[in-house]
């Protein structure tokens, strides 16, 4: 069972235009969720985080918006830069666990 | 470097034989966890250490698969009699405290001939 969901396997965005990465989660009682960024035969780099005690967090050029109602985050990143094609994963945890639970990730190449 | 080092980068085994692999965390972390990424997949959980205790193995194969983090020294995960579908790669995060976010290392690969 997939508790955290990233549906679109591939995205393509113009540079200097707005990258949006979504991720669903299914367990409610998920409270802590990340982003990262990962590059070919590297490992991942954490990039943002947010509790769900807030709905948005902004760290320069990303913001991860959280929406619990409808159990969904996003990663935006504005503006997108060639240097930000990666693969970015999505995490969650909820207290008492450390352990991450990872989406399947979502290719973004920004276009020069 | 003061990131999470893992060795061997890549590492190629036949069936039957065992894998060791080391994991430095970064300067001041002592928790590590570890993780396997099969191709296309996300990273899946499988153990988290403090110095010299095992406190979630819930990721972990019932058998063959092994962590620890000593006293002195890397936290090592052995596989033991490897087979095919152990190929993967396998990533090593650390963080200072429990719930900071976890730094990764750059992951072992491992191909089972």
């Amino acid at each position: 069972d997939q508790q955290v969901k990233q549906n679109s396997p591939s995205l393509s965005v113009q540079e200097g235009r707005i990258s949006i990465l979504n991720c669903d989660y299914t367990n409610s009682m998920f409270d802590y969720f990340l982003w990262y960024k990962k590059y070919p035969a590297e490992g991942p780099t954490f990039l943002i985080s947010i509790s769900s005690i807030k709905d948005k967090n902004e760290d320069g050029r990303f913001t991860v918006f959280l929406n619990k109602s409808a159990k969904h985050l996003s990663l935006h990143i504005v503006p997108s830069q060639p240097g930000d094609s990666a693969v970015y994963f999505c995490a969650a945890s909820y207290s008492g666990t450390y352990k991450y639970i990872f989406g399947t990730g979502t290719r973004l190449k920004v276009l020069a | 470097n003061a990131g999470v080092m893992q060795n061997p980068r890549h590492l190629v085994r036949r069936r039957g034989q065992e894998a060791r692999l080391r994991c430095s965390p970064m300067k001041g972390h002592s928790h590590v966890y570890w993780y396997r990424q099969l191709p296309e997949e996300g990273l899946k959980f499988m153990v988290y250490l403090q110095k010299e205790n095992i406190i979630d193995e819930s990721g972990m194969p019932k058998e063959r698969f092994s962590a620890e983090f000593p006293k002195e020294g890397p936290s090592i995960l052995r596989i033991q009699q490897v087979v095919r579908g152990d190929s993967a790669a396998y990533f090593c995060a650390s963080s200072g405290q429990g719930d900071q976010p976890q730094h990764f290392g750059d992951g072992t690969r491992l191909s089972i001939l």
